[in-house]
């Protein structure tokens, strides 16, 4: 049973570049949730979406955009990238009609993005 | 405002031993999740354990166990035994229940870096 899987695994981009990552969730899941951990930090959340919508939304600007498709896998798009862009993306996936508070994540590896 | 605290950036442990990771917590919500989650160098997150703000009782999964204080507001992780593969960053995190439901959102503290030693 594949977990989440994420694409690509390393990036480099230069400033004012745009990107897009690629989550596929675990299967029977349909609701997945993007993080970014800069450098020596804890993950921090930056949106989720379920049936295609974004659902919540974190602190971060307009230059982070998603989409999600009917097959439930993911896409996070950053415009305009700045240094402070540099980070591990994770995806995390999980089924929405599991509501209860432990229910927990099915993480991927993340994508490690380096902006020059 | 909702956080989480680790204070300890790193901790030493011999291989057998067991060691206690920190973790305090700040919420308003009276139901809310706690969970540790371990990342190796790999980068994927690993769920570790889970304890809820109504369980009675401390959440114990194999050498892993939470020590829950409700009224100091910590959920410190237990690793009896420790061994060589238990060296990684372990994260505490939280997630409140929030109106209309549990929220997707989970809150991480800054991490502990573990290391063992033979």
């Amino acid at each position: 049973d594949a977990g989440v899987t994420q694409s690509p695994t390393h990036l480099i981009k230069t400033r004012g570049q745009q990107v897009t990552l690629r989550c596929s969730p675990k299967s029977g899941h349909d609701t997945v949730s993007w993080y970014q951990q800069a450098l020596g930090q804890g993950p921090q959340f930056i949106f989720q979406y379920y049936e295609e919508e974004e659902r919540q939304r974190g602190n971060f600007p307009d230059r982070f955009s998603g989409h999600q498709f009917p097959n439930y896998s993911s896409e996070l798009n950053v415009n305009a990238l700045l240094l402070g862009d540099s980070a591990l993306y994770l995806c995390a996936s999980r089924a929405w009609g599991t509501p209860e508070l432990g229910v927990g994540y099915t993480f991927g590896s993340g994508t490690r993005l380096t902006v020059v | 405002a909702q956080k989480i605290t680790q204070t300890q950036p790193g901790m030493f442990v011999q291989e057998k031993e067991a060691v206690t990771l920190d973790c305090t917590y700040d919420t308003s919500d009276p139901s809310y999740g706690l969970f540790w989650y371990k990342q190796p160098s790999s980068g994927e997150m690993i769920f570790l354990i889970y304890q809820g703000s109504y369980d009675q009782q401390n959440a114990t999964e194999g050498r892993y166990s939470l020590n829950f204080q409700k009224a100091r507001k910590s959920a410190n992780l237990v690793i009896s035994a420790s061994q060589l593969g238990d060296s990684a960053m372990y994260f505490c995190a939280m997630r409140e229940e929030g109106y209309g439901g549990a929220t997707n959102k989970l809150i991480f503290g800054t991490g502990t870096l573990l290391a063992v030693q033979p």
